[in-house]
């Protein structure tokens, strides 16, 4: 099993662009997640996705849009980037909305110009 | 609103050293609280939890026990190794609206 993957591993953008995070995951869990991780900050929830064809907002959405393509799948837009969004991404997954464990990815370090 | 404060380091420690992370939580009802790990390039794991007063978590080597009356669920390790060089985050789950809390982490560098 490869868990949770996402792609890219590395982006950098220029302010402005628009790029979209993929995440997936093979654990068959129902809710799915994105957080941004920034020094001193720790782990922030952007959005998250309860369970298949539901999105919801988390602490800090601003700027971002998510989809739920299906039970496998949670991408994450930023539509026009900026600065601010220099961050590490990391998606999660769980087996349900609300249980104690995450599964987290290898992350996704995004820089914006 | 709910919070988790822990020490930000870094911390070097030489190998076989104790280790101890220290982690404070605010909440309003009762977490359940955890360590996650992350090593260098990879996401975050469980590292060890507990979910209510008195009880205490365990991993590798690892524990931590939860103590409601100090609010703090600090780690500690008797003996660390190279291989526990890495950012441990402390974090908490409040139970009446599930999301989940991280501490800003700290950075942990053992040395041979």
């Amino acid at each position: 099993n490869a868990g949770v993957t996402q792609t890219p591993k590395f982006q950098v953008l220029k302010t402005g662009q628009s790029m979209t995070l993929q995440c997936a995951q093979d654990m068959n869990h129902n809710s799915m997640y994105w957080y941004r991780q920034d020094p001193g900050m720790g782990l922030r929830l952007i959005y998250y996705s309860a369970s298949e064809g539901t999105t919801d907002k988390g602490e800090v959405p601003n700027g971002y849009n998510v989809s739920r393509l299906n039970k496998r799948e949670f991408s994450l837009r930023l539509e026009s980037a900026a600065p601010s969004q220099t961050s590490v991404y990391f998606c999660a997954s769980s087996p349900r909305y609300g249980t104690d464990t995450q599964y987290f990815g290898p992350g996704t370090r995004l820089t914006v110009l | 609103g709910d919070s988790v404060t822990q020490m930000e380091g870094p911390v070097t420690l030489s190998e076989e050293a104790f280790l101890t992370i220290n982690c404070t939580y605010t909440a309003t009802g009762y977490p359940s609280l955890f360590w996650y790990v992350q090593y260098p390039g990879e996401g975050l794991q469980l590292l060890l939890k507990a979910t209510k007063a008195d009880d205490k978590g365990s991993n590798k080597g690892f524990e931590a026990t939860y103590r409601k009356e100090t609010t703090s669920f600090h780690l500690e390790k008797g003996s660390v190794q190279v291989s526990d060089s890495a950012v441990y985050f402390c974090a908490l789950r409040e139970t009446s609206y599930d999301k989940v809390i991280f501490g800003p982490g700290t950075s942990l560098s053992v040395i041979p």
